[in-house]
């Protein structure tokens, strides 16, 4: 099956800094999304994006499907960022999704 | 996006006993998931439930441990049976949603003691 790989598996930063996730594919997807994981377990959609850009206030991401790759871009990072990104994606064949193993931010004051 | 209720949020439960969580979707869906995630690891596929179908289990996992209904497009069920520590996870159900954006209920966090 498709493997997904994420990096980096954890992050610490100060709060207002920016940073960037990484998300490696094995395989064509017709499916990718990003989810945050906050520390009551629950699963928020940030992104549906299996091609092209997309900003959502502070946070935006980029797939690249011929290269099999998408980021995640954190802005201005605050406390309540905090959590586990998650990239997960979806090929023809499959309509579950195939998780990553996450990227576990932690936003210092 | 999707509604997805799901509950119990969470349960305490004695070795030996089984547990069924309900996951309700505020529209009619063709599919429903049911995963996984064990403590501090990501999320793996259970099985994907149809309505009119018995549910297809990944490898791994069988009915008669994770035994699922699907009765209606609206509403599916997940029961853990004879429940060991090894048990303990939180267990989410997950809809798809046009053109196929998967949405999750708030999971059940499930310690087996």
């Amino acid at each position: 099956g498709i493997q997904v790989e994420q990096s980096p598996p954890d992050l610490i930063l100060q709060e207002g800094a920016n940073s960037t996730l990484r998300c490696n594919f094995s395989d064509s997807v017709n499916n990718l999304q990003w989810f945050h994981q906050n520390p009551w377990g629950q699963l928020i959609n940030l992104f549906y994006i299996p091609s092209g850009t997309k900003q959502n206030g502070r946070l935006s991401a980029t797939t690249v499907a011929t290269e099999r790759y998408s980021l995640l871009y954190i802005s201005s990072s605050q406390t309540t960022d905090s959590g586990v990104y998650f990239c997960a994606v979806g090929d023809t064949g499959r309509r579950a999704l195939t998780f990553g193993s996450g990227t576990r931010l932690q936003v210092q004051p | 996006s999707a509604v997805i209720s799901q509950k119990p949020s969470r349960d305490i439960c004695q070795r030996g006993t089984s547990l069924t969580i309900q996951c309700q979707v505020d529209s009619q869906v063709t599919m429903m998931f049911w995963y996984r995630q064990q403590p501090g690891q990501s999320l793996t596929l259970i099985a994907t439930a149809n309505q009119g179908s018995e549910a297809t289990y990944e490898s791994g996992f069988v009915i008669d441990k994770f035994p699922i209904s699907r009765p209606n497009l609206t509403f599916s069920t997940l029961t853990v049976s004879n429940m060991s520590p090894e048990d303990s996870s939180i267990y989410l159900c997950s809809a798809l949603r046009r053109p196929q954006e998967a949405f999750f209920g708030q999971g059940t966090r499930l310690t087996v003691v």
